[in-house]
């Protein structure tokens, strides 16, 4: 069974701080996979994807690897910021299914003063 | 391209009355997937559409939900009679990508 999961559940960090997110994955045969955000009452926003071929993506001060052989990825935010406070939601799709996308259920980030 | 708009925002309907949420996806994507997100089981696909046809609706919960795309620029999600379980914010989104639109919130009192 297809299945992503994430950790930790929950995080909260002082502004200016980094962090990682983690997300393992057991979806075969792997095509992509995508970071999203999540701000409260709002839709994911895609934040990055990755390919089978890519290590390594970054947009902006997020930065996402891949490690295709573990099957683990992970997000790192530098130098948080109280914007960055919302749902991170690991998201992976399997070759040949477009719409089998098979969702974590999120790491919820909490940025404070 | 404004995105994904969906509407309305907001829903508040009593049990048994019918309640239709409606999407435009954006110009030019041509799948379009309909998915319901509760604290308790994340988002679930309900339905997927490529070129206007359904292709996968395993994900709709029971014969009380349906889904129609009678063009490329609209798409409905109706539920007949609507339950107090059905609430949940309900998100259309279309692809590649996929892009979400802001969800319409759903409360069945």
């Amino acid at each position: 069974k297809n299945q992503v999961e994430q950790s930790p559940q929950s995080l909260i960090i002082l502004e200016g701080k980094n962090c990682t997110l983690q997300c393992n994955y057991t979806v075969s045969p792997f095509s992509n996979l995508r970071w999203y955000k999540q701000d409260t009452g709002r839709g994911p926003v895609s934040l990055t994807i990755m390919t089978f071929s890519e290590n390594t993506k970054s947009n902006g001060r997020y930065t996402a690897t891949l490690d295709a052989d573990t099957k683990q990825s992970s997000l790192h935010i530098t130098a948080s910021q109280l914007s960055d406070s919302a749902s991170y939601i690991c998201v992976v799709s399997a070759t040949g299914t477009a719409s089998k996308l098979t969702f974590g259920t999120g790491t919820r980030l909490q940025v404070t003063l | 391209d404004a995105g994904v708009i969906q509407s309305p925002r907001h829903e508040v309907t009593e049990m048994g009355q019918e309640v239709t949420l409606r999407c435009k996806p954006i110009s030019g994507h041509n799948s379009l997937f309909w998915y319901r997100q509760t604290m308790m089981r994340g988002l679930e696909l309900l339905i997927y559409f490529n070129n206007n046809v359904p292709i996968d609706d395993s994900g709709m919960p029971e014969d009380r939900f349906s889904a129609k795309m009678p063009n490329a620029s609209f798409s409905t999600l109706k539920i007949q009679p609507s339950e107090p379980r059905d609430s949940a914010v309900y998100f259309c989104a279309s692809g590649p990508g996929p892009t979400f639109g802001s969800g319409t919130r759903l409360t069945v009192v």
